[in-house]
């Protein structure tokens, strides 16, 4: 299966706990994004790599977030200090180098209990 | 004002009719349009992208865009059970790749 893979598919964490996710990218795409979805609403964008580099990141991302990408390849979305809010599907896609079409993983689903 | 505005469902349809499916979008400089399957519980997933003004067709589906009007529709001919799923209307600036995501339209198809 070539398509973007992401792990781990659900987590349930307490609050407070730091979790961290992982977005492995299909393979020669240059751009990762990382996207926030609640229910009953669309994706809304938290952040996005082009190849190690992360170029935007959206007011939507606090100081609790931190996302890297080392080397271009795989990306990491850590959340500190948890909170109840944060309870959402996180979905990772990515692109290739001057497309804007983007293809999603399975993304994970977050609990915050 | 969000920037991508999708018709507000849900959207019934029998089995075998057109069902269609209206988004605006408010800024002018966006460029490139997509429309998303989204199944009950699973991630996102791209069936159509259009970027000049007109029809695209692709299979039972066809997409419209008229830059002018600010207005992307998608157009499902011969429905089926397995269309029913929320469809998700993106767009992305000339200059940008980030999508901006409407909230969605979840279609039920009815047997």
């Amino acid at each position: 299966d070539t398509g973007v893979s992401q792990n781990p598919r659900h987590k349930i964490t307490k609050r407070g706990q730091n979790v961290t996710f992982r977005c492995d990218p299909i393979s020669e795409h240059n751009r990762l994004y990382w996207y926030r979805q609640t229910l009953g609403q669309g994706p809304e964008f938290l952040t996005y790599f082009q190849n190690e580099a992360q170029l935007e990141k959206s007011r939507l991302l606090s100081d609790r977030f931190s996302a890297e990408r080392p080397k271009g390849s795989f990306s990491t979305l850590e959340i500190q200090r948890t909170e109840q809010g944060d309870s959402a599907m996180y979905l990772c896609a990515s692109s290739y180098r001057g497309n804007t079409e983007a293809f999603f993983g399975q993304g994970t689903r977050l609990t915050v209990v | 004002q969000k920037e991508v505005e999708q018709n507000s469902g849900p959207l019934s349809v029998p089995e075998g009719a057109i069902a269609s499916l209206n988004c605006t979008y408010s800024d002018r400089g966006s460029q490139s349009f997509f429309w998303y399957r989204q199944y009950s519980g699973k991630s996102p997933e791209l069936i159509m992208s259009i970027y000049s003004n007109g029809d695209k067709e692709d299979g039972r589906f066809t997409a419209q865009l008229n830059k002018a009007s600010q207005y992307v529709s998608l157009l499902i001919r011969d429905s089926q059970p397995s269309d029913s799923a929320t469809y998700l209307c993106a767009g992305a600036l000339s200059n940008d790749y980030k999508l901006s995501f409407g909230a969605g339209t979840t279609v039920t198809v009815r047997a």
